[in-house]
């Protein structure tokens, strides 16, 4: 079945520093969306990607779509200690159907 | 302001007990989704429903049933809970296909002792 998988699992950062996490999928995806949850808090949505190549920027976060839609980052610069989560990609794929499949996320510690 | 509701924010049940888990969503989504979420794996889908009285099992369905007789509401069941069903639950909807993004409820705790 579809998989996704993402590195590294914990990121320690100095805050001020850039980081980067990387989402892997199995199959090929139709589109792929990230979410943050906030400690003691639930997913929320950031942003969704659907072309093949694509980057999009909010603020200090670049998203990238690989071109065989199978990969993406996520690019985090100047890292504040808002930034502190757990970060996760997500995905459909045609062949799952409507089935969203979750990594295992990327959870990020600040240090000031 | 969209929302998802889940019944109970934290539960605590014997082993061996039904245990039913609702979720309610505001916004006419077709799809919605049942997840448990455990230190260090993730978010791991459960069952998922595109549409009333469907489901489709997830990739960890052992141990759960669900209930979708109306749009608005997904019901996880736990026919006879065990300790290793311990777990941050949630729940989340969306569009089909991911037309938009999911939208998850507040999250269940559920300490089965």
């Amino acid at each position: 079945g579809q998989q996704v998988m993402q590195i590294p699992q914990y990121q320690h950062v100095q805050e001020g520093e850039d980081f980067t996490t990387y989402c892997n999928s199995s199959t090929t995806l139709s589109n792929i969306q990230w979410y943050k949850q906030r400690p003691g808090g639930h997913p929320v949505f950031l942003i969704q990607l659907v072309k093949s190549g694509e980057v999009k920027k909010q603020k200090r976060l670049t998203f990238q779509f690989g071109e065989a839609k199978k990969n993406s980052s996520l690019h985090i610069t100047a890292t504040q200690t808002t930034d502190v989560g757990t970060y996760f990609c997500a995905g459909y794929s045609k062949a799952a159907g409507n089935k969203l499949t979750f990594g295992g996320g990327t959870r990020v510690l600040v240090k000031p | 302001d969209v929302k998802v509701t889940q019944s109970s924010r934290y539960l605590v049940k014997r082993t061996g007990e039904k245990v039913f888990l609702e979720c309610v969503q505001d916004m006419d989504h077709e799809n919605m989704f049942w997840y448990r979420q455990d230190p260090g794996l993730g978010l791991r889908l459960i069952y998922f429903s595109y549409d009333v009285k469907m489901k489709e099992k997830g990739d960890i369905p052992e141990g759960y049933s669900v209930s979708r007789e109306k749009k608005e509401r997904f019901s996880l069941i736990l026919e006879s809970a065990s300790t290793n069903q311990t777990s941050m639950y949630l729940c989340a909807s969306s569009t089909p296909q991911g037309i938009t993004e999911a939208f998850f409820g507040q999250g269940t705790r559920l300490t089965v002792v």
